[in-house]
């Protein structure tokens, strides 16, 4: 089956400690994309990986970073959690056809962190 | 500057009259839009998208939407809702010139009573 897969769903850390939210798609997907989501404001980007080595920044990066060593993976690592880190957060991935990102993302089911 | 506007945060429809979901964007360039449905404790799922072509898109469990390109709208209709139907929805733009960027509106919780 063509899916997205996060680990964990549901992680409760204290502030300071470092944790890495792992992304995997088994779809062969060049793009990849990490995102949170907080109540009024949406899905916000924090970073995405246009492929493999290639990664950039999105709109909210600060305070995580990610890595694509494979085309499969795409870990989200928070090296010192704060508390306003604390939210609902989205892998997702789509794939380049024809030379154009006009394909959907594909979404993971979700990483509920709460920072304490 | 890419943004998306979704105007309404909460929409209530009685089970079987239509329903509009409202979503205006701005990019620099030509668009791509997009409909995302988000159930409770779920990721995002693709409804529909517009890419060129037709303005009117058909896309899952009924839904479509309208392209209008002078008033720079995409509005999820569907003629008949159900109560299944309820759920968060989102609309995303990504801009043909900066394929990187995916722009999602703040979402429109819909709410459709039996």
């Amino acid at each position: 089956e063509a899916q997205v897969t996060q680990n964990p769903r549901y992680l409760i850390t204290v502030t300071g400690k470092k944790l890495t939210v792992t992304c995997s798609q088994n779809m062969n997907h060049e793009y990849m994309s990490w995102y949170r989501q907080d109540p009024g404001l949406g899905l916000r980007q924090i970073y995405y990986s246009m492929n493999v080595e290639v990664t950039d920044k999105g709109d909210v990066p600060e305070g995580y970073k990610v890595s694509r060593k494979e085309k499969r993976n795409f870990p989200l690592i928070l090296e010192s959690p704060s508390p306003n880190q604390t939210s609902l957060y989205f892998c997702a991935s789509s794939s380049f056809l024809g030379g154009s990102y006009n394909s959907p993302l594909h979404f993971g089911n979700g990483t509920r962190l709460t920072v304490t | 500057a890419q943004s998306v506007a979704q105007p309404e945060d909460q929409v209530n429809v009685a089970e079987g009259n239509p329903l509009t979901v409202k979503c205006t964007y701005s990019v620099s360039g030509n668009p791509y839009l997009f409909w995302y449905v988000q159930y409770p404790n779920r990721g995002l799922q693709f409804l529909l998208k517009y890419i060129t072509g037709d303005n009117l898109v058909k896309g899952s469990y009924g839904f479509e939407a309208e392209f209008n390109k002078s008033q720079t709208s995409f509005h999820l209709k569907k003629p008949s809702a159900l109560v299944s139907d309820s759920a968060l929805y989102f609309c995303a733009v990504r801009d043909d010139s900066s394929a990187s960027k995916i722009i999602f509106g703040s979402g429109t919780r819909l709410s459709i009573r039996p």
